[in-house]
């Protein structure tokens, strides 16, 4: 079955900008979560969404936003865009929530340039 | 707060065993780990829980000592399918298995 796809793959962005990704989750999927991946911070929880409400929030601040619908597809936003927002942005997808069965699909992410 | 890895990177030669290491200092309810390739996705590896339980796809063994809240993967006989960074994800209560707390990771290299 298909995996979790994240559009777009790469993007260039400038300061002050705002931008919008997209994610697929596997089919079936309710749960999308969001991660930010930079080399010294490696993976960092941004929030993640179930059955179209957001369960969980990282500690970013509220430029970060997200939403899902109603087909379990998830967006993040950022916006006023920083230098320090270039990364790599993973969505993960999983069947369910709960303790011991969070197993994460995660799709190959959008990496994001701030210039 | 995240979960230390040690080592930070590690090189071996085909055949040759590591260890990784991820240690938390708060309580932990499970420890999870994930393989990324380099310019892929990270994949799933095991869940270890607190009580003993192992869900895992891969002959890949891994240990949870719930006492010191560390949890060790064994990779045995390396093969360079190994080569990737490692990450630990820590959970820390029920019910928020999608929120992982992530180490730095590990970057392992098998070489011939």
């Amino acid at each position: 079955k298909a995996g979790v796809t994240q559009t777009p793959r790469y993007l260039i962005k400038t300061r002050g900008q705002q931008v919008t990704l997209s994610c697929s989750p596997i089919s079936g999927h309710r749960s999308v979560s969001w991660y930010q991946q930079t080399p010294g911070q490696g993976l960092q929880f941004l929030f993640e969404y179930f059955s179209e409400t957001q369960r969980n929030k990282g500690n970013f601040p509220g430029r970060f936003s997200g939403r899902q619908f109603s087909n379990s597809r998830s967006e993040m936003n950022v916006s006023t865009l920083e230098l320090g927002d270039s990364a790599l942005y993973l969505c993960a997808s999983s069947l369910v929530r709960g303790a011991g069965t969070g197993e994460l699909f995660f799709g190959e992410g959008s990496r994001l340039t701030v210039l | 707060q995240q979960p230390v890895q040690s080592p930070q990177a590690v090189i071996l030669r085909e055949g040759e065993d590591a260890v990784i290491n991820c240690s938390s200092s708060k309580a932990l309810y499970s420890v999870h780990w994930y393989r990324q390739k380099h310019g892929e996705a990270p994949v799933f590896l095991m869940i270890l829980l607190k009580g003993g339980e192992q869900k895992g796809h891969e002959k890949i063994s891994a240990s949870f000592n719930e006492k010191k809240q560390q949890s060790s993967l064994y990779l045995t006989a390396s093969q360079l399918s190994y080569s990737g960074t490692y990450f630990c994800g820590t959970e820390r209560e029920t019910g928020t298995a999608s929120k992982l707390t992530f180490g730095t990771g590990t970057r392992l290299q098998v070489t011939l």
